[in-house]
């Protein structure tokens, strides 16, 4: 069965840097896109990224533009976020979501996105 | 707040039917754009239960309906039982300015 299970958040203080991954197994990773996506404390779900089934297109959120980095690994079957320059407001739960699809974002393609597996998540928590 | 809107909470009784409306506009739903609905019990991992509007993924059962018309989506939970307590956000895709996804801002269901 599918599994994502998430790894690498804690607390760090604003403007440092923090690399979350997502371990994925019981699917053939390399086939498909990822995406991160976050809920804040008390907030709803929030897209952050996502990055196609080959690594080579990427897309994010305006909110994290400039600052976090998506990229994956498909021969270690993992996906991960650099996220530099963190601020408080980044402060969240950090899903890592499976594509059905390849990824590849295009007004056409990422129309018809959507997660059909997510990981329990792991919190980052940025605070002096 | 969120470009989808839910009501923030429902409820209803075991057994009874309940509804969860997502209101978005001519850049999202309108715009003809699928939508999707998860449900999240704090502390797990989200689970998709409707995609393209009204399709279930093989698992979910058949209590639970999508639809779909104009700027709205609604989610239908017939039979309620208490598992069913939980947040429920709706998914779809946003084509103004820089195009992303987004999320409603989530309903949470208490079973009485």
């Amino acid at each position: 069965q599918v599994q994502l299970v998430e790894s690498g958040g804690g607390v760090v203080q604003p403007g440092r840097s923090l690399r979350l991954s997502c371990a994925a197994s019981g699917f053939t990773f390399s086939s498909y896109g990822m995406h991160w996506v976050r809920q804040a404390p008390g907030k709803g779900l929030e897209w952050v990224a996502v990055i196609s089934y080959d690594g080579n297109n990427k897309y994010y959120a305006d909110s994290v533009k400039g600052r976090f980095t998506i990229s994956r690994d498909n021969f270690k079957n993992t996906l991960y976020l650099q996220m530099d320059s963190l601020r408080a407001e980044d402060t969240a739960v950090y899903f890592c979501a499976k594509d059905p699809g390849s990824g590849y974002c295009n007004i056409a393609s990422c129309s018809l996105t959507y997660f059909d597996f997510w990981g329990q998540g792991t919190l980052a928590t940025v605070s002096s | 707040q969120s470009v989808l809107t839910q009501p923030p909470s429902v409820s209803g009784a075991p057994g009874q039917r309940v509804s969860i409306s997502c209101t978005g506009s001519s850049s999202n739903i309108g715009a003809g754009y699928d939508v999707h609905w998860y449900q999240h019990l704090p502390g797990t991992a989200p689970k998709l239960l409707i995609y393209n509007n009204r399709n279930r993924p093989s698992g979910v059962p058949d209590r639970f309906s999508g639809s779909k018309s104009g700027t709205s989506a609604s989610l239908a939970i017939t039979g309620l039982q208490a598992e069913d307590e939980a947040d429920y956000y709706c998914q779809s895709f946003d084509s103004s300015l820089t195009f992303h996804l987004v999320f409603g801002g989530g309903t949470k269901l208490t079973v009485l």
